[in-house]
C-alpha cells in the first residue's frame, strides 16, 4: 500500500528559529513529490515540487529536499515568522501512468506553531 | 482571476440527510477533484472528473457521487449522512487530466450531527 508518513505530528519554534520536517514514502514508481502549506480551514497551497531527479528546490525561506534512493524529504524552514504556523504536507504522486484522477498520496501533516 | 471557489463555507447536516457541495474550478481548468479531510488528517482523493466524465474514484462508498457540468464547475453529492462524515472537503482544479497543477479551494467545512 502506498503511504506517507510524516514527522514530527507537530512542534513549537521560536520566531526566528529555524525548522526541519521529515516525510518518508512507499510510493513506487514515483514522479514527484510536493509540499503543501495548509491554514487551519483552509486549502492547501503548493511550496515546491520536485521530480525524482532533483534533490532540492527553494522557495523563499522554504528548501525541501529529496533523496529518491532512500525515498526520504524533508521541508527546511529559515528564521521562521508568524505566519509560518501552519500544517505542512508532503504529497506523493505515482508516476504519470497511474496518476489519472490525480490520486495523490498525502501525508497527515505536521503541525507547525511559531511562538513569539 | 478567481481562484477556486467552494460553498457554501460551512455546513451542519443531521445523519440521514443528503447534502451538495459546489466547486468553480479556476477559468480555463477541465479538471476538478474532490478530497476529504478528516480532522489531523491528510486529504483523502474521492473523485477526479476531467471534460465531464469521471476518471479517478478513491475508496468512497456509493453514497458519495459527483458530476460535472459544461462549464466545468462540479457538485460532489453526499446521501444518507453519517457523523463520520464530518470533514472539511476541498475542491481542486488543475488544466491537465494528470499535471503538476493543482490549486484548492478554501473547502467546505460539513459537520454531521
Amino acid at each position: 500500500k502506498n503511504q506517507v508518513e510524516q514527522s514530527p505530528q507537530s512542534l513549537i519554534i521560536l520566531e526566528g528559529k529555524n525548522c526541519t520536517l521529515q516525510c518518508n514514502y512507499t510510493v513506487s514508481p514515483f514522479s514527484n513529490l510536493r509540499w503543501y502549506k495548509q491554514d487551519t480551514g483552509r486549502g492547501p497551497v503548493s511550496l515546491t515540487i520536485m521530480t525524482f531527479s532533483e534533490n532540492t528546490k527553494s522557495n523563499g525561506r522554504y528548501t525541501a529536499t529529496l533523496d529518491a534512493d532512500t525515498k526520504q524529504s524533508s521541508l527546511h524552514i529559515t528564521a521562521s515568522q508568524l505566519s509560518d504556523s501552519a500544517s505542512y504536507i508532503c504529497v506523493v504522486s505515482p508516476s504519470p501512468e497511474r496518476a489519472a484522477g490525480n490520486k495523490l498520496t498525502f501525508g497527515g501533516g505536521t503541525r507547525v506553531l511559531v511562538k513569539p | 482571476d478567481a481562484g477556486v471557489t467552494q460553498s457554501p463555507t460551512h455546513l451542519i447536516k443531521t445523519r440521514g440527510q443528503h447534502v451538495t457541495l459546489r466547486c468553480s474550478p479556476i477559468s480555463g481548468h477541465k479538471s476538478v477533484s474532490w478530497y476529504q479531510q478528516v480532522l489531523g488528517q491528510g486529504p483523502q482523493f474521492i473523485f477526479q472528473y476531467y471534460e465531464k466524465e469521471e476518471r479517478g474514484r478513491g475508496n468512497f462508498p456509493d453514497r458519495f457521487s459527483a458530476r460535472q457540468f459544461p462549464n466545468y464547475s462540479s457538485e460532489l453529492n453526499v446521501n444518507a449522512l453519517l457523523l463520520g462524515d464530518s470533514a472539511l472537503y476541498l475542491c481542486a482544479s488543475s488544466p491537465e487530466r494528470v499535471g503538476e497543477k493543482l490549486f484548492f479551494g478554501s473547502g467546505t467545512q460539513l459537520s454531521v450531527l
